[in-house]
C-alpha cells in the first residue's frame, strides 16, 4: 500500500541553523501538506500546497518557512534560522484532492531537536 | 477561530468491551466535516472516521461509530468490541473549507487484555 514517507526520522540542529525536512508524498496525490506538533500539544497546521504554489497557510508559517517540490516526488520544508521553539514533531502529509472529501495520508513525522 | 476540545487526556477499556471517546468544537459554520483519526505507537496517522456535518445520519466503519450532534457540536467516536490494536492516540480534526485540519489534543487510549 502507498504510505509517504519522511526522512530524517530525527533531526537535531544548532539555534539560528538552516534545516531542511524531506518528505515524498504518495505518488498520484495533488496536494500537499506540512503540520507540526510540539511536546505535549496540539498537532498544528503549517501550510498546504498545490499545482506548485502554497494555496493555504497559518499565522505560524511565517518568513522563516518556505516550502518547495523540487522534482517530482519530494515536497520539502525549510526552516531558514531555526529557533529553541522550533523544536517539534514535523507531519507531511497528502491527499488526491481536497481535504474535505479526501482523505490526507500523513507520513511518521520528523522530530526536530534545536539546541 | 474554530477550536477542537479532546477533555479526556487518557482512557482505558477492557478487551471486547465498548468506549467512546469525547469530542467538542466551536464553529460558526453551518457546514463543515469532522474526523478522527488514529496515531498508533511510532506510526502514521490514519483516518478512522468521517462525517459530514449536513449529513443527520451519524457515520459508521466496521466497530467504530460516531455520535454527531451538531446543534450540541459534539462530535464523540464510539469503538466497540474493543481490540488491543486499537490501542492509540486518537485525535478529532475539523475542516469547514480549504485544507487545513483543526485538530484537538488528542486522547491516549489504552486497551487491556
Amino acid at each position: 500500500e502507498p504510505e509517504v514517507t519522511q526522512t530524517p526520522s530525527h533531526q537535531v540542529t544548532q539555534m539560528g541553523q538552516e534545516v531542511i525536512l524531506r518528505c515524498v508524498p504518495i505518488s498520484n496525490h495533488l496536494y500537499f501538506y506540512w503540520y507540526r506538533q510540539i511536546l505535549g500539544q496540539k498537532v498544528e497546521f503549517l501550510v498546504s500546497f498545490y499545482n506548485n504554489e502554497i494555496s493555504e497557510k497559518s499565522e505560524i508559517f511565517d518568513d522563516q518557512f518556505s516550502v518547495e517540490r523540487p522534482d517530482g516526488s519530494n515536497f520539502t520544508l525549510k526552516i531558514r534560522s531555526t529557533k529553541l521553539e522550533d523544536s517539534a514533531m514535523y507531519f507531511c502529509a497528502s491527499s488526491y484532492g481536497g481535504v474535505s472529501y479526501n482523505e490526507q495520508f500523513f507520513g511518521p513525522g520528523t522530530r526536530l531537536t534545536v539546541l | 477561530a474554530q477550536t477542537v476540545t479532546q477533555s479526556q487526556p487518557e482512557m482505558s477499556v477492557q478487551e471486547a468491551e465498548t468506549v467512546t471517546l469525547s469530542c467538542t468544537y466551536d464553529t460558526s459554520e453551518s457546514d463543515y466535516y469532522l474526523f478522527w483519526y488514529k496515531q498508533p505507537p511510532s506510526r502514521q496517522m490514519i483516518l478512522v472516521i468521517r462525517q459530514e456535518a449536513y449529513k443527520q445520519q451519524n457515520a459508521t466503519e466496521n466497530r467504530f461509530s460516531v455520535n454527531f450532534q451538531k446543534a450540541a457540536k459534539s462530535f464523540s467516536l464510539k469503538i466497540s468490541d474493543s481490540q488491543l490494536g486499537d490501542a492509540a492516540m486518537y485525535f478529532c480534526a475539523y475542516n469547514n473549507a480549504g485544507n487545513m485540519l483543526t485538530f484537538g489534543g488528542g486522547t491516549r487510549l489504552m486497551v487491556k487484555p
